[in-house]
């Protein structure tokens, strides 16, 4: 199984909702990413998990809250959005890297969540 | 610090008609490069990496990319387009956080469109 997995499609939610996206691999990889993606712009990243353990924040705001409960799920709690907060969101994995080892590993991407936030 | 620049922000060609989206990068290291494409309103998809070796890399749906160090160019081909094609092309460089980990700078995209 090389596929990434996200759940909802599309989100629409308000400003004082709380929702949840969320990620799934079995591909064994040990690193998860979350990235935001605006219309016609790159991905920008936002959290990256490396074994479990949250190692790069990208000074998101707090009403984006990830957690990895395992090495195979990563969620992303949303509370308080911004309607400047609609985006693309994408969840990636890859190999996982230890302090030495190789550090640079190709990422697979999920087909992503759309989210509007009224 | 690290960069990827792609200097077509929109590229159109005919169907059948050759292909090369151009990747400039700056990097202090020995690089490492991805060419990913993306759908509208879809994930991304790796098309082909260069870790090391073999300068001429291949990739998936018949794309190649050659790696240039003297021109820090990473160019992506195709000897000839199909309309599926049409897509958003990004050049990406993987770069190191604290020794240990990794993560992917993207550059902002060339749009293909593809005339029939």
């Amino acid at each position: 199984d090389t596929e990434v997995t996200q759940t909802p499609k599309h989100l629409v939610m308000g400003m004082t909702n709380k929702k949840s996206l969320k990620c799934e691999q079995h591909m064994g990889h040990r690193a998860m990413y979350w990235y935001k993606q605006k219309a016609k712009k790159p991905p920008e990243l936002m959290f990256v998990y490396s074994y479990e353990k949250l190692s790069i924040n990208e000074s998101v705001p707090s009403r984006f809250s990830p957690e990895c409960p395992n090495s195979s799920l990563l969620n992303l709690h949303l509370h308080a959005l911004q309607p400047e907060d609609s985006a693309l969101y994408l969840c990636a994995s890859s190999q996982g890297f230890r302090s030495g080892g190789r550090a640079v590993r190709e990422q697979f991407f999920g087909p992503g969540t759309r989210l509007t936030v009224l | 610090a690290q960069s990827v620049t792609q200097p077509d922000i929109h590229i159109t060609v005919s169907e059948g008609a050759s292909l090369e989206l151009r990747c400039n990068y700056s990097y202090g290291a020995t690089p490492y490069l991805f060419w990913y494409v993306q759908s509208p309103g879809q994930g991304l998809q790796l098309l082909l990496k260069y870790f090391s070796g073999d300068t001429l890399v291949q990739g998936i749906k018949g794309f190649e990319a050659e790696f240039k160090r003297s021109q820090s160019s990473f160019n992506l081909r195709k000897p000839s387009v199909h309309w599926s094609d049409a897509a958003e092309y990004f050049c990406a460089v993987g770069t190191y956080y604290g020794g240990s980990q990794g993560n992917l700078i993207f550059g902002k995209g060339t749009k293909l469109s593809v005339k029939p």
